[in-house]
């Protein structure tokens, strides 16, 4: 099946520093990438659509320019915190539309990148 | 305004005794609907997901749901738990457009399994 494999696992970072996360879809091309934010022993809220050639398209309340987004290659959507601060810390999970094999309309998910700022 | 429901927040059940999670949404048109589960420290795995048809859908490791429109609710089952069901599932609703993609989550239901 299909799988998105996101690097790194786990990060941490001193506050003030830009952390940049990967997302890619390692068997199949993925024009769009969904980027969910998960806060400890919560649900995940969606940051941003990643579009691959173009401009990601952010959620009410999300800041773009704290959390940008590119979409570079059919296979690679990036994730870059700027400026980290201790209330960024949290799960980034990317996910990608999979019409490989399970049919349309289904998203795989990374497994996630775990980010504490200090 | 657009929200999915998991009513139970934790459920202890034990081992070989059947599991049932809760699901209620509210949405302008039926959804596509789905059950995810995740593990510690992990990404989400679909269980499974329902679009159109037959409203009892069966997902992996012996899991299945039922949609039922007048309930607006898509409940999970599984006649007997495994001690590896143990884990964090999530239920989600998405646009059946093109922006089918941008899921909403609900708060998820923990699942302990004892002995």
């Amino acid at each position: 099946g299909a799988v998105v494999s996101q690097h790194p696992s786990w990060v941490i970072c001193k506050s003030g520093t830009s952390v940049k996360i990967e997302c890619r879809s390692l068997d199949f091309q993925a024009t769009t990438m969904f980027w969910y934010r998960q806060f400890p022993k919560q649900s995940l809220m969606l940051m941003a659509t990643s579009n691959e050639g173009s401009k990601a398209t952010y959620e009410q309340g999300v800041e773009k320019d704290k959390f940008l987004i590119n979409h570079a290659s059919l296979t690679l959507s990036t994730l870059t915190v700027t400026s980290a601060h201790p209330e960024d810390s949290s799960f980034y999970i990317c996910s990608a539309p999979d019409r490989v094999g399970s049919g349309a309309n289904v998203l795989t998910f990374g497994a996630g990148s775990r980010l504490t700022v200090l | 305004a657009q929200s999915v429901t998991q009513p139970d927040i934790h459920i202890t059940v034990s081992e070989g005794a059947s599991l049932e999670l809760r699901c209620n949404y509210s949405y302008g048109a039926t959804p596509y609907l789905f059950w995810y589960v995740q593990s510690p420290g992990q990404g989400l795995q679909l269980l499974l997901k329902y679009f159109s048809g037959d409203t009892l859908v069966q997902g992996i490791k012996g899991f299945e749901a039922e949609f039922k429109r007048s309930q607006s609710s898509f409940n999970l089952r599984k006649p007997s738990v495994h001690w590896s069901d143990a884990a964090e599932y999530f239920c989600a609703v998405g646009p059946t457009t093109d922006s089918w993609g941008k899921l909403q989550f609900g708060a998820g239901t923990q699942v302990v399994v004892t002995p």
